[in-house]
């Protein structure tokens, strides 16, 4: 596609429910990366896929986290057991590695309250 | 691990004011780059800077890596309201690999 899409682009969700985000990347780019913002603050690193593969998962925060990703495209990052700190701005970015512009183009994130 | 420490947190001037932000690694980076992020929407690329000591010019905005590779500013000329924002660093230790981003500095200007 034209751009990184996130869906849902909100979702509220009881304590202690599972979510699942999705991410589609732009066509073609073969890096992927799950961060994520609360309110007012940075952007805090989750995983990072580079095709299938995710050579650097040290940001998930516990064993609740968990992110796949199929066919070197749609990625899914889950939330078992939502907390209200699992509250927070999920922003997925792709980049393609190996051109001039190896910026990360984010998608516009999916909102996640846990209540 | 990889930290990467930006100020000021916020910054205030009136419109046509010069504006700086900094940018501190912790370790050497393999390159930094730059990213614009409008209230109420996400961070959008604005430039990669990769050698030693590397300056770059996008209109009124300047972009400097420091010698050493672990510093880096942002440097706004004559700002305008449309230049309102967080403005985010984010440093890559290694070629490829994650970006670890500055907190962010959030930059009002007053009309």
């Amino acid at each position: 596609g034209a751009g990184v899409s996130q869906s849902p682009s909100n979702k509220v969700t009881e304590k202690g429910k599972d979510v699942e985000l999705r991410c589609d990347p732009i066509s073609g780019h073969t890096a992927l990366y799950w961060y994520r913002q609360s309110l007012g603050q940075g952007l805090e690193f989750l995983i990072y896929f580079q095709g299938n593969s995710a050579p650097d998962k040290s940001g998930l925060p516990s064993d609740r986290f968990s992110a796949e990703r199929t066919g070197g495209s749609v990625s899914t990052l889950t939330i078992q057991r939502t907390q209200q700190e699992d509250s927070a701005v999920y922003l997925c970015a792709s980049s393609s590695p190996g051109t001039a512009n190896y910026g990360y183009t984010f998608g516009s994130g999916t909102r996640l309250t846990v209540v | 691990g990889q930290q990467v420490m930006q100020i000021p947190q916020y910054q205030h001037v009136q419109e046509g004011e010069d504006f700086t932000t900094y940018c501190n690694s912790s370790t050497t980076l393999s390159n930094i780059q730059w990213y614009k992020q409008r209230p109420g929407g996400h961070p959008v690329f604005l430039i990669q800077l990769v050698k030693s000591g590397e300056v770059k010019k996008q209109k009124r905005l300047t972009f400097q890596f420091g010698e050493a590779k672990k510093n880096s500013s942002l440097h706004i000329t004559a700002t305008q309201t449309t230049d309102v924002g967080t403005y985010f660093c984010a440093g890559r230790g290694t070629s490829y690999g994650k970006l670890t981003f500055g907190q962010g500095t959030i930059l009002t200007v007053h009309p």
